[in-house]
């Protein structure tokens, strides 16, 4: 079936990097764009970009520049979410969608829990 | 791109209707017909319920509708059970640099 799976929780210090991953299944992953999706504890859901899984050009929303890359592997239906100098209010989860042709996030990832802490 | 302004809690009893209003702007919900809905339990994954204004994905429960009246987007609930007590957040594409903005969340609460 299609499915999105994720690389599991991780509790990194401040200042380190982490990579999260989201293997994508049952589908041709060139088809659909991969999104970023942001969700802070208590908190709601926020677009951090997304990457065109074509052209692995990627598009980043206001506020996830600079710290915040997303890359792929095409050769096992990949892509990757790496936030470098993590700070504590980095810590939420993170989710990778596909987008529909019809604009909207049709299947998730189940979601990677990043925690930052000293 | 701010975003999009849901009531913070909604509350039905079981089989009544509920309705889920997500405001924008010209720039988003009034200016394209591409919002979605999702559902989302604790510790779960969103889901999606409508996109394109009012259409439901295969296996979603003809109970959930959705409509649109200029930057205002809708999400029916009726026949409300239990299962349905949830998060439900709006999204709507935008045609800027950030394609695409959600909406602050609802928590439904069924008495």
């Amino acid at each position: 079936q299609v499915q999105l799976v994720q690389s599991g929780s991780e509790l990194k210090k401040p200042g380190a990097s982490v990579k999260v991953s989201c293997k994508a299944s049952g589908y041709t992953f060139s088809t659909y764009g991969m999104n970023w999706v942001r969700q802070a504890p208590g908190q709601g859901l926020e677009w951090m970009g997304w990457i065109n899984t074509n052209t692995g050009n990627p598009t980043y929303a206001q506020g996830f520049t600079g710290r915040f890359v997303f890359s792929l592997d095409t050769s096992v239906s990949t892509a990757y979410l790496q936030i470098s100098s993590l700070k504590a209010e980095d810590t939420a989860v993170y989710y990778c969608a596909r987008v529909s042709g019809a604009d909207a996030f049709d299947i998730w990832g189940q979601g990677t829990m990043v925690t930052v802490s000293s | 791109q701010s975003a999009l302004t849901q009531p913070a809690s909604v509350s039905g009893s079981p089989g009544q209707s509920i309705t889920i209003s997500c405001t924008g702007t010209s720039s988003d919900v009034g200016g394209y017909n591409y919002v979605s809905w999702y559902q989302q339990h604790p510790g779960k994954a969103p889901k999606l319920m409508i996109y394109e204004v009012s259409n439901r994905p295969s296996g979603v429960s003809n109970r959930f509708s959705g409509s649109k009246s200029g930057n205002t987007a809708s999400l029916t609930i009726s026949g409300l059970q239990a299962e349905d007590e949830a998060d439900y957040y709006c999204s709507s594409y935008t045609g800027s640099s950030t394609l695409y903005v959600f909406g602050t969340g609802t928590k439904v609460t069924v008495l």
